[in-house]
């Protein structure tokens, strides 16, 4: 059982829609982030929450932290092609770091 | 990938042999940790190290051995490779940023073991 679900698990979408995937937990973490990884490389460090209920902006990119921080969303306005990848959320306990399973999205020109 | 490097990039190993997995970092930071990545799993921290000198299992350590005698490398042991040891492997580092922290994974290890 993963301490963090990540959903949906797989999301294909037309190029120019929007989405969210979520990242939810029963355990309170000090802060969460979230990563792209794409094929054959290493996840890639998009942002970092620190706080309960902390909206951070990436352009496109809009990342919330729950209010109790124990989950979180990426919402991703007029997706484009070059959003494809793996979407990891981690959360961050101490020296304890834990990752989802991770949404894989495909964004069709 | 720049500041962490692996190697190898790909490596298959016989079920019982022993190998070494290598993680450099130029960027002087203490916190150094591997991950293993494995199909609807995301990843999993191995071992990690606050400093040289300094070690601490993570949450699937069994199977791993870990040493930080410089704050540069991190090496990851395998001292009888299984095949539930076939993975792809992350090494990370970590340090703080103000009120956050910044994390930056290498490139990885492919990792077969038959």
């Amino acid at each position: 059982t993963q301490l963090l679900e990540q959903s949906p698990q797989f999301l294909s979408i037309q190029e120019g829609e929007n989405l969210t995937v979520y990242c939810n937990s029963s355990s309170v973490f000090s802060s969460l982030q979230w990563y792209r990884q794409e094929p054959g490389e290493g996840p890639v460090l998009l942002v970092t929450v620190v706080t309960g209920g902390e909206v951070k902006k990436l352009k496109r990119l809009t990342f919330q932290f729950g209010d109790a921080r124990k989950d979180s969303s990426l919402h991703i306005t007029a997706a484009q092609p070059g959003d494809t990848g793996l979407y990891l959320c981690a959360g961050k306990k101490n020296n304890d770091m834990r990752f989802g399973a991770g949404t894989r999205l495909t964004v069709k020109p | 990938n720049a500041g962490v490097t692996q190697t190898p990039k790909f490596q298959v190993l016989k079920t019982g042999q022993s190998m070494t997995l290598q993680c450099a970092q130029d960027m002087n930071h203490e916190y150094m940790s591997w991950y293993r990545q494995d199909p609807g799993m995301g990843l999993r921290l191995i071992h990690y190290s606050v400093g040289a000198g300094i070690t601490d299992q993570g949450e699937v350590p069994n199977g791993y051995n870990v040493s930080r005698s410089t704050t540069e490398d991190f090496p990851l042991r395998l001292l009888s490779a299984a095949p539930s040891q076939t993975s792809v492997y992350f090494c990370a580092i970590r340090w703080r940023t103000g009120g956050s922290y910044e994390q930056y994974f290498g490139p990885g290890t492919r990792l077969t073991v038959t």
